[in-house]
């Protein structure tokens, strides 16, 4: 089966400007996560969702990000307006099919803002 | 304070040596997962851990759950150059999602 596929791979902006980020999770998995991880840090949870509805979002600063998973697909993760410490590493993750805790990640989107 | 602390930080080993890392939780452990990451890119899934006592092979690398310690262990047996990168461990303390440790950069001189 494909892996989980992410874009753009880099996006470099200037603080106060707006940025989005698309996942396209491995078919059939009705869970997506989108994490943000800081260089140095671990991954940090921003949302989960199952199907096209929020699970978890409690760590996602609502006042500047927002996501949505339209037909329960693919999803967006969009920041505005970008900060300096928005500059991290988003990844985008699908759960395996056991029924556990694994997950696979996609590649990532680096971002940097000035 | 983090509730799954990796030991330690930084790594830097010559090629061929063993090394171990280490990953602690605070909490009950319902699983461990151990992931290795390239700079700036994803993360590849390595091993997951639910058992006490577990212990799971790939090729030079071997982790261990301890539940009584609620630790995991991650051993690489004469570390090559391709396993540089950072080890990052998560844990599932049953609430449905994983936390993660702060990871583990790994350095192999050839």
């Amino acid at each position: 089966e494909a892996g989980v596929a992410q874009s753009p791979r880099y996006k470099i902006i200037e603080k106060r400007q707006s940025v989005a980020f698309w996942c396209n999770p491995i078919s059939g998995h009705a869970t997506l996560y989108w994490y943000q991880q800081i260089l140095g840090q671990g991954p940090k949870l921003l949302i989960q969702f199952q199907n096209n509805g929020v699970v978890d979002d409690s760590q996602l600063p609502k006042d500047r990000f927002s996501a949505e998973r339209l037909k329960g697909v693919d999803s967006t993760l969009k920041i505005q307006p970008a900060k300096l410490e928005d500059s991290a590493v988003y990844l985008c993750a699908s759960p395996g099919l056991a029924g556990n805790n694994e997950q696979f990640f996609g590649p990532g989107t680096r971002l940097t803002v000035l | 304070s983090q509730e799954l602390e990796q030991s330690p930080q930084s790594l830097i080993v010559q090629e061929g040596k063993n090394l171990t890392i280490n990953c602690t939780s605070s909490k009950t452990l319902y699983g461990l997962y151990w992931y290795k990451q390239k700079y700036g890119e994803g993360l590849i899934f390595l091993m997951m851990l639910q058992k006490g006592g577990e212990e799971k092979s790939h090729e030079k690398i071997t982790a261990k759950l301890d539940e009584k310690k609620q630790q995991s262990s991650l051993h690489i047996t004469a570390s090559q150059p391709s396993h540089a990168g950072i080890y990052l461990c998560g844990a599932d303390l049953n609430n449905r999602k994983l936390i993660w440790g702060l990871g583990t950069s790994l350095a192999v001189n050839p």
